[in-house]
């Protein structure tokens, strides 16, 4: 079955940077990824795409600021610099044949 | 620049229906599948369904929580995605949000509209 595993929170200080992660489940380490911001009170927006390779597709007006990088089933969106606007709920999000999958999500508090 | 704009929710009483519409603009809305995602309040992302283009078939596949109950269309003369909600259940009270299917990803969302199902 085919499940993404995210911890439900994560902080840092702003300015600094903080690595979200994302977990593939057992035999679906080599599928792409997607990561999607949702601020508070706002619509999701999608941040990037992320292959298993580490390369990574960002979406429109997405700061250089975020990046993606993989290493076997996870997958990871780093935020350098955090700024305030930067506090919001991350989640993962992948596909199959015929499916759609999110993570949990995790929520990134600003420090 | 792509839009995609949600209208039709409401309040809604349990086994009730409603149509929720989504207008894409911005893009050549025949060439993607369209999704639609919810968000309980206070909850995550849940996908809902998605609908392919037309050069695959036109057909569409659904959440295990919806099939059966929801069907979504396209109009793509009028570029128009819809989702029909059938015996709604107070579990689906939900924003729901339209996105743009790029090969499975959603690459651009709606600001989504709330459905409210309670007696």
């Amino acid at each position: 079955q085919l499940v993404l595993t995210q911890s439900p929170s994560a902080s840092a200080s702003l300015g600094a940077s903080v690595n979200l992660t994302c977990t593939l489940s057992s035999g679906h380490s080599s599928f792409p990824i997607a990561w999607h911001q949702q601020q508070p009170e706002k619509g999701p927006r999608y941040l990037m795409k992320l292959n298993n390779d580490g390369s990574h597709s960002k979406g429109d007006g997405i700061p250089d600021r975020f990046s993606g990088s993989s290493s076997g089933a996870e997958r990871y969106l780093t935020i350098s610099s955090l700024q305030s606007e930067d506090e919001a709920d991350y989640y993962c999000q992948t596909w199959g044949t015929g499916i759609r999958v999110f993570g949990g999500g995790t929520k990134l508090t600003v420090l | 620049e792509v839009q995609l704009v949600e209208s039709g929710g409401g309040l809604v009483q349990p086994g009730r229906s409603l149509r929720l519409s989504c207008t894409a603009s911005g893009f050549t809305f025949g060439d993607y599948a369209m999704s639609w995602v919810r968000q309980a309040p206070g909850k995550g992302l849940e996908w809902v369904g998605f609908i392919r283009r037309k050069a695959f078939g036109g057909t569409a596949e659904y959440a295990a929580s919806v099939k059966g109950r929801f069907t979504i269309s396209r109009d793509d003369s009028k570029s128009i995605a819809y989702l029909q909600m059938n015996s709604l259940k107070t579990e689906d009270t939900a924003v729901y949000y339209c996105t743009r299917d790029y090969g499975g990803l959603p690459d651009y969302w709606g600001q989504g509209t709330l459905v409210t199902v309670s007696s």
